[in-house]
Formats: structure tokens, sequence, C-alpha cells
């Protein structure tokens, strides 16, 4: 069974870094076809797409984000790490750690409950 | 890249069915069949309900159905009831090896 959780400061100031951590179980991220992402999404608004760090190390970001963020795995640990510069009271929201199973298609078959961050 | 087009909303009476449109490009929708939608009860994290276009995981109801054609998506679901009330999302892998969400519709029954 996959579970994800993540974990990172509930509130942080105008300017600062954002470092999220999702912790996972149930796969390992070194295994052809794996995938974690993080998604995000503001309060009463839309999902959006963030990011994702393949088992191959492959990391794509979302264009409008991209100079923003870094994500980064940590295999030994079963750990994912995504990091947001800049931040912005704008993004407020709540963010969901994700894994994505290419073999599904790129679907999103197991989410984190989501941490939300407020930027104040 | 811009989010994919989705009715901010529909409606229907229990036991009818409703679709919810996704308009994309040929650089998402259009270019392969990795279409997903998600279900997000109220106060949720999304469930995955839909992969590549047409396929239901196991445990999920066979009143949700999907398909496409050319830039557009779309998810059905019949014989609604009143827990299929939430907010639904549809997102396409792009040409581009990126994701992309719809803009999410509310189902109300």
């Amino acid at each position: 069974q996959i579970t994800l959780k993540e974990s990172g400061p509930t509130l942080v100031k105008p300017t600062q870094t954002l470092t999220l951590t999702c912790t996972f179980s149930g796969f390992s991220l070194s295994t052809s076809g794996m995938g974690v992402g993080w998604i995000r999404q503001p309060p009463g608004k839309a999902l959006e797409w963030l990011a994702l760090i393949y088992w191959n190390d492959d990391k794509p970001y979302s264009p409008s984000l991209k100079s923003r963020l870094t994500i980064t795995k940590d295999t030994s640990k079963n750990q994912v790490v995504l990091q947001m510069t800049n931040m912005d009271p704008q993004d407020t929201a709540t963010y969901f750690c994700v894994h994505l199973a290419k073999y599904l298609g790129n679907t999103f078959d197991v989410w984190g409950q989501g941490t939300m961050v407020t930027v104040s | 890249q811009s989010a994919l087009t989705q009715p901010a909303s529909v409606s229907g009476s229990p036991g009818q069915s409703l679709t919810i449109s996704c308009t994309g490009t040929n650089s998402d929708i259009g270019w392969y069949n990795y279409v997903s939608w998600y279900q997000q009860l109220p106060g949720k994290a999304p469930k995955y309900i839909i992969y590549e276009v047409s396929n239901r995981p196991s445990g999920v109801s066979d009143r949700f159905s999907g398909s496409k054609s050319d830039n557009t998506a779309s998810l059905t679901i019949s014989g609604l009831q009143a827990g299929d009330e939430a907010d639904y999302y549809c997102c396409s892998y792009t040409r581009n090896a990126t994701l992309v969400f719809g803009s999410g519709t509310t189902v109300t029954v």
C-alpha cells in the first residue's frame, strides 16, 4: 500500500523560501516507472501541478514556476523535497504530494493528505 | 501552458446523466491518450477515477466513464447520486513532458 505524507512550515513570510518534504512508503523511487510530484490548491481554487521527479532523476517543472522550484529525492530515506523561492501571499495554498504511475498513463494514483501553507 | 478549460459548474437530478467537458490543445489532450480525471469531495484530497482517457481503476463505479475527441476530453456520470456531489478535475500529460490540470467543475445533484 502506497502512502505519502507532506511536512513543512504552515506559515512563511513573503520573500522567504518554502521547503516541503514528502515522506512515502510502499514503493521505491529507484524502481522504473515511479514518480513523485507536487500539486497545490489555493483556497477555493483549482489544482495546479508544480513539479515531478522520476526514478531516473528526470525533473519536469511547471513552466510558469520553473525559475522558483527545485525538486530533489533521497531514495535511501524515501523522501522527496520541494523548494519554492521568493514566496508571495498568492502562493498560499494546500500543497499535495502525489505518486505518479507511468504505467497508468502518467496518472496521480495516490495523494497525500495535503499541508496548508500560508504566506503572510 | 494554460489550464485546460472546464465548465465552472454542472447540475443534474438524481438518476440523470451529466457530462463534463475538458478542452485543451493539440499539445496536450490532442497529443496523446494520457488524460485522467479526479474527484475531490469537500475537504478531501482528490482521488483518481479515470486514467488514459477511459479506463476506470478498480473500485470506481462503472457509472463514471471517459472519452475523448480531438482536443476535448469528457467525463460522464450516469445514474447521478447525491454522493457524486464534488469538484472534478481533468489532467493531461503534454507534448513537453509536463502536466496540466483543468479549471475544475463543481457538480451539484
